[in-house]
C-alpha cells in the first residue's frame, strides 16, 4: 500500500525557515517523480514544486522560486522541501504527492494527509 | 504560465441527476507526439487530501466509479458525474501537467440540491 507521511509543519515567524519531510513507503521511490502541493485555509490547491525520479530535474512555481528548494533522498525514501524567507502567504497545509511517472509530466496519483505550516509573528 | 479556469464555481444537483464541470486552459494541452491531453481531475472531500479521478483527460483512475467521465481536448475539458450520489459532494479540481508550473484550476464545489 502506498503511504506518504509528511512532517515538519510548524508555526514560524515571517522571514524564518522550515524543512518539510515526506516519508514514502509501499512503492519504489526512485522510479517516480514527486511534488509538493499546498492549500491555504479555505482556498484551492496550489502546485508548489516537483522533482524528477532521479532528482536531476526540479520544477518550481513562480511564487516560491528562489525561496523554496525541493530535494529527495531515494536511499532514505524521503522527499524534502526546504522553505526559506517565509511569508504570511505561505501559510497552508502542504501535501506531498507521488507522480505517476519519472518526470513532472504525469498526474499525481497518491497524496499524503498534509502538514500545516503557519507563518505568523 | 498556463492559467486554468473552471465553471461554474459551484453547483447543486439533485441525487441521481447529472453534474457537469468545465475546465479551460489558456494553452493547448494536447501533446502531438503522444496524442494525449495532459489534464487531470481531482476530487477533494472536506478534511481529506485530494484524490485523482481522471488523467489524460478521459482515463478513469482505478477504483473510480464509472459514473465519472472526462472528455475534451486541446483547451476545453469536462468532468461529468452521470448520476450524482451523496458521497460525490466535494470540490473538484482540474490540473494541467503539460508544462511547469503544473497549475490547478480554482475548483468547483458540488453539493446536493
Amino acid at each position: 500500500e502506498v503511504q506518504l507521511l509528511e512532517s515538519g509543519g510548524d508555526l514560524v515567524q515571517p522571514g524564518g525557515s522550515l524543512r518539510l519531510s515526506c516519508a514514502a513507503s509501499g512503492f519504489t521511490l526512485n522510479r517516480y517523480a514527486m511534488s509538493w502541493v499546498r492549500q491555504a485555509p479555505g482556498r484551492g490547491l496550489e502546485w508548489v514544486s516537483g522533482i524528477s525520479n532521479s532528482g536531476d530535474t526540479t520544477y518550481d512555481a513562480d511564487s516560491v522560486k528562489g525561496r523554496f528548494t525541493i530535494s529527495r533522498d531515494n536511499s532514505r525514501n524521503t522527499l524534502y522541501l526546504q522553505m526559506n524567507s517565509l511569508r504570511a502567504e505561505d501559510t497552508a497545509v502542504y501535501y506531498c504527492a507521488k507522480g505517476d511517472g519519472t518526470t513532472g509530466y504525469y498526474p499525481l496519483d497518491y497524496w499524503g494527509q498534509g502538514t500545516l505550516v503557519t507563518v505568523s509573528s | 504560465d498556463i492559467v486554468m479556469t473552471q465553471s461554474p464555481d459551484s453547483l447543486a444537483v439533485s441525487l441521481g441527476e447529472r453534474a457537469t464541470i468545465n475546465c479551460k486552459s489558456s494553452q493547448n494541452l494536447l501533446f502531438r507526439s503522444t496524442n494525449k491531453n495532459y489534464l487531470g481531475w481531482y476530487q477533494q472531500k472536506p478534511g481529506q487530501p485530494p484524490k485523482l479521478l481522471m488523467y489524460w483527460a478521459s482515463t478513469r483512475e482505478s477504483g473510480v466509479p464509472d459514473r465519472f467521465s472526462g472528455s475534451g481536448s486541446g483547451t476545453d475539458f469536462t468532468l461529468t458525474i452521470s448520476s450524482l450520489q451523496a458521497e460525490d459532494v466535494a470540490v473538484y479540481y482540474c490540473q494541467q501537467y503539460y508544462s511547469s508550473p503544473f497549475t490547478f484550476g480554482p475548483g468547483t464545489k458540488v453539493d446536493i440540491k
